[in-house]
């Protein structure tokens, strides 16, 4: 079975532009998860889904970041307009209906200049 | 809000040393996991332990959740090079009683010398 797919896995943008970062969640999974890592802060949750629906977004940094699910096997994660201090790594989690582990993507590594 | 706390931040081992890494939350835990993120990598679920003064073991590795179920540990026996990465615990936010929602510590960076 195909793990969660994100991309792109790295992504090099200037300030000002905007950034779309996608997942694909294991399928039969209902919550999907976005997340920032850095090393200030470490494993931050940004917001989850169940069912396409935001549950929680209470990690959004700010205004310039909105999360969308249009449907149960794409969730995308877009900042605009990006800055610096978005240099991070993103990573998409999801889970099965049910269960509490976490099943993480491979990020994407995400530059701005 | 909840604080899941990891000591130590860093961890040196000779290959062959055990080694532990620690986990305390502020708030009381339904349930506490344990994740391995490989240098370069992505994290990896380890463990789930549920019960209070629940102990499990994979191989080389012990898990041990505390009696209060605010703390837990992660023990390696006998190191080896290939336990090297970070290792993160991660606790539900009990705010409505939402399980799914998890506070990851920031975790302990173990490297090993061969």
């Amino acid at each position: 079975d195909a793990g969660v797919i994100q991309s792109p896995r790295h992504e090099v943008t200037e300030m000002g532009q905007e950034v779309t970062l996608r997942c694909k969640p294991i399928s039969g999974h209902d919550y999907l998860f976005w997340y920032r890592q850095t090393m200030m802060r470490g494993l931050e949750l940004l917001i989850y889904f169940n069912n396409n629906v935001p549950i929680d977004d209470s990690g959004m940094p700010e205004d310039r970041f909105s999360a969308k699910m249009p449907n149960a096997s794409f969730s995308t994660l877009k900042i605009q307009p990006s800055e610096p201090r978005d240099s991070a790594v993103y990573f998409c989690a999801s889970s099965p209906p049910g269960g509490r582990r976490q099943y993480f993507g491979p990020g994407t590594r995400l530059t701005v200049l | 809000g909840q604080q899941v706390m990891q000591i130590p931040q860093y961890q040196h081992v000779q290959e062959g040393e055990d080694f532990t890494t620690y986990c305390n939350s502020s708030t009381t835990l339904s349930n506490i996991q344990w994740y391995k993120q490989r240098p370069g990598g992505h994290p990896v679920f380890l463990i789930q332990l549920v019960k209070s003064g629940e102990v499990k073991k994979q191989k080389r590795l012990t898990f041990q959740f505390g009696e209060a179920k605010k703390n837990s540990s992660l023990h390696i026996t006998a190191t080896q090079t290939t336990d090297v990465g970070t290792y993160f615990c991660a606790g539900p936010e009990d705010s409505g009683g939402s399980n799914y929602k998890l506070t990851f510590g920031k975790g302990t960076l173990l490297t090993v010398n061969p």
